[in-house]
């Protein structure tokens, strides 16, 4: 089975410009998490989907980041304008709803971001 | 507001001894606790959990230790294996309206095990 695919896995840019991030989850997980790991510091929990409803972006910093999942499949989070600390390994994470109470997270390789 | 927190950064220990790792908790709505497992340049794994009705699960050369009054939770690891030298993040759920509630990260502790 393949896992949660990112990419690209690395990417440098200068404040203010723009950039988005890419998440294909493993196949059949409905749930998908954005996450954003800044170093020396755990993952914190950006913006989470249902399918392709959202269902958690309590986290997520509304004025510069966005993210959708048209299709209930793959994701994209973008960063516009970016700023210097957003430099952080962004983390994308999948589950699969089998009516636990909790379903475990299977997370991609990450994309390291670092804004110059 | 650091509701989950690992408070060494690093642990050193000789292969074939104990690694004890820990992890303390503010927050009392949560009911269930994990262990993730990073290497450098990879995501997280799945290590190991433990609901909040038990106080210990174990899992092979893993054991995780729950203290809920204490809102203490710990990982023995037992034979450490040079394998292990990875950094070990500690985690925490609460009750969502959906499966898949979201995970409160601690900031990490780097094992490193030596020959």
């Amino acid at each position: 089975e393949a896992g949660v695919a990112q990419s690209p896995r690395y990417k440098i840019i200068e404040k203010r410009q723009s950039v988005a991030f890419w998440c294909n989850p493993i196949s059949g997980h409905a749930t998908l998490y954005w996450y954003q790991q800044i170093l020396g510091q755990g993952p914190k929990l950006l913006i989470q989907f249902q399918n392709n409803g959202v269902v958690d972006d309590s986290q997520l910093p509304k004025d510069r980041f966005s993210a959708e999942r048209l299709k209930g499949v793959d994701s994209t989070l973008k960063i516009q304008p970016a700023k210097l600390e957003d430099s952080a390994v962004y983390l994308c994470a999948s589950s699969f709803n089998s009516g636990r109470v909790y379903n475990e997270q299977f997370f991609g390789p990450g994309t390291r971001l670092t804004v110059l | 507001d650091q509701q989950v927190k690992q408070n060494s950064p690093s642990l050193s220990v000789q292969e074939g001894r104990i690694s004890i790792l820990n992890c303390d908790y503010t927050n009392s709505m949560f009911d269930y606790f994990l262990w993730y497992k990073k290497y450098p340049a990879e995501g997280p794994t799945f290590l190991i959990s433990i609901s909040s009705i038990k106080d210990k699960n174990e899992d092979g050369r893993f054991t995780v230790f729950l203290n809920k009054s204490a809102k203490h939770l710990s990982l023995h690891i037992v034979p450490s294996q040079p394998g292990d030298s990875a950094v070990y993040f500690c985690a925490a759920s609460s009750p969502g309206e959906t499966s898949g509630s979201r995970l409160t990260f601690g900031e990490g502790t780097q094992l490193t095990v030596n020959p």
